[in-house]
């Protein structure tokens, strides 16, 4: 099975800071990852797939990125709203896996 | 517009069985699939699978194989996911979801509002 290790499992940064989330899959999986942000007490909400398409109506101080099996989620000028827990998900290989999650505070 | 409304929480004891359900709306539901997600009391995310209505083809997590059925209702687009014996641990919110199994655009992209589970003696 793919494992996607994602860091930091939490991160605490100011208003208008920059935050940048990491998963690392344990093969190839090529572009096919999404990320998906939960607002505390909400469902679940798709940011971006194919790793790096951003999710229409997503603002854009949110970006992503692939480097081999490294994906990053980068929030430019963090805002409160943006008070969420993150996730990646891989759907190359079933069975489908989730990063662990990284938890934003501000 | 695409729509997936689950069906209401649940309070059962363990031992009981449950099957609870994800109709959806608003797109060809027999061209995509419908993946289910757990979501344990204060912790993450989990696939637990997916299945393709279309023909009924069905993937478990491995944590998941032999403790769920998943199946699918062609005839009124509904999703469901059951258990013959629940315990404690299956305790969580579910939550079901649109899945595009060989392509980018689709995957998660519609959510249900979730379905929340509680096991109790």
């Amino acid at each position: 099975d793919i494992q996607m290790t994602q860091s930091p499992s939490a991160v605490s940064a100011s208003v208008g800071d920059r935050v940048t989330i990491t998963c690392r899959a344990s093969q190839g999986i090529s572009n096919y990852l999404v990320w998906f942000q939960q607002q505390p007490g909400k469902v679940p909400k798709r940011l971006v797939y194919a790793a790096s398409s951003l999710q229409g109506g997503v603002p854009s101080r949110f970006s992503a990125s692939r480097s081999g099996t490294e994906f990053t989620l980068t929030i430019n000028s963090l805002q409160p709203e943006d008070v969420a827990t993150y996730y990646c998900l891989q759907h190359d290989t079933f069975p489908w896996t989730f990063g662990q999650g990284t938890r934003v505070e501000i | 517009e695409v729509q997936l409304v689950q069906s209401g929480p649940e309070v059962k004891k363990p031992g009981e069985s449950l099957r609870i359900s994800c109709q959806s709306s608003g797109y060809n539901y027999i061209k995509y699939w419908i993946a289910w997600v757990r979501q344990m009391p204060g912790k993450g995310l989990e696939w637990v699978g997916v299945i393709y209505p279309g023909d009924g083809d069905t993937r478990y997590g491995p944590a998941f194989q032999g403790q769920v059925t998943m199946s699918a209702d062609k005839s009124r687009d509904t999703a469901f996911l059951q258990w013959s014996s629940l315990t404690a641990s299956d305790t969580a919110m579910y939550y079901c979801a649109r899945a595009d199994g060989s392509g980018f655009s689709f995957q998660f992209d519609s959510w249900g509002q979730g379905t929340l589970v509680a096991v109790s003696s």
